[in-house]
């Protein structure tokens, strides 16, 4: 079975735009999370999308929105990026949405905004 | 607000020795489930091992091994008879009845030929 892939891997934006990112999950699998992993804050939740419906998100402001397809596939959008919004955007699919769920992760997407 | 903390930024032990690796955590819920996960250098995260707050016995995958301790909000892992391809970021993590996953910083492990 193929992994979970991110496209693309890297992007160089100013600040301003907005940039969208994609994943696809491991087929069968229902559930997509993002996070953002920075050096100095490590890993952080930003939603999760299980059958269309977001399910869950984390603590980020409204420039951050995603979305799942009817294949399951997602997408991720920052609008308006900052700075600081610099990082690797790491997408995870799970088979369910359980908490015991192992997530399979992607290789991420290196985003700097200059 | 539940969090993960991971004491050791950085630790190097030399090949076929044992490291433990430490977390902790601090949450007011009963029943949460604990996670490490491994991010080798340039490649992607894979689960390690994981444990369910309401199981006493310790989870064991080959030569990783977690000493949980409910009541201290501990969960280390222990990696017996380390290899060259142990090195890696150690995450640890915990999740919660909101399905969120709470990350700590990070250990970052060298082992040593």
């Amino acid at each position: 079975k193929a992994g979970v892939t991110q496209t693309p891997r890297y992007l160089i934006k100013t600040r301003g735009q907005q940039v969208t990112l994609s994943c696809s999950p491991i087929s069968g699998h229902r559930s997509v999370s993002w996070y953002q992993q920075t050096p100095g804050q490590g890993l952080q939740f930003l939603f999760e999308y299980f059958s269309e419906t977001q399910r869950n998100k984390g603590n980020f402001p409204g420039r951050f929105s995603g979305r799942q397809f009817s294949n399951s596939r997602s997408e991720m959008n920052v609008s308006t990026l900052e700075l600081g919004d610099s990082a690797l955007y790491l997408c995870a699919s799970s088979l369910e949405a359980g908490l015991l769920r192992e997530q399979f992760f992607g290789p991420g997407t290196r985003l700097t905004v200059l | 607000a539940q969090t993960v903390t991971q004491s050791q930024p950085e630790m190097s032990v030399q090949e076929a020795e044992t490291v433990t690796l430490s977390c902790t955590y601090d949450t007011s819920e009963n029943n949460y489930y604990l996670f490490w996960y491994k991010q080798p250098p340039s490649r992607q995260m894979i689960l390690v091992i994981r444990q369910e707050a309401y199981k006493q016995q310790n989870a064991t995958e080959n030569r990783f091994s977690v000493n949980f301790q409910k009541a201290a909000k501990s969960f280390s892992l222990k990696i017996s008879d380390s290899q060259l391809g142990d090195t890696a970021m150690y995450f640890c993590a915990f999740g919660d009845s909101n399905y969120q996953l709470i990350w700590g910083a990070g250990t970052k492990l060298i082992i040593k030929p």
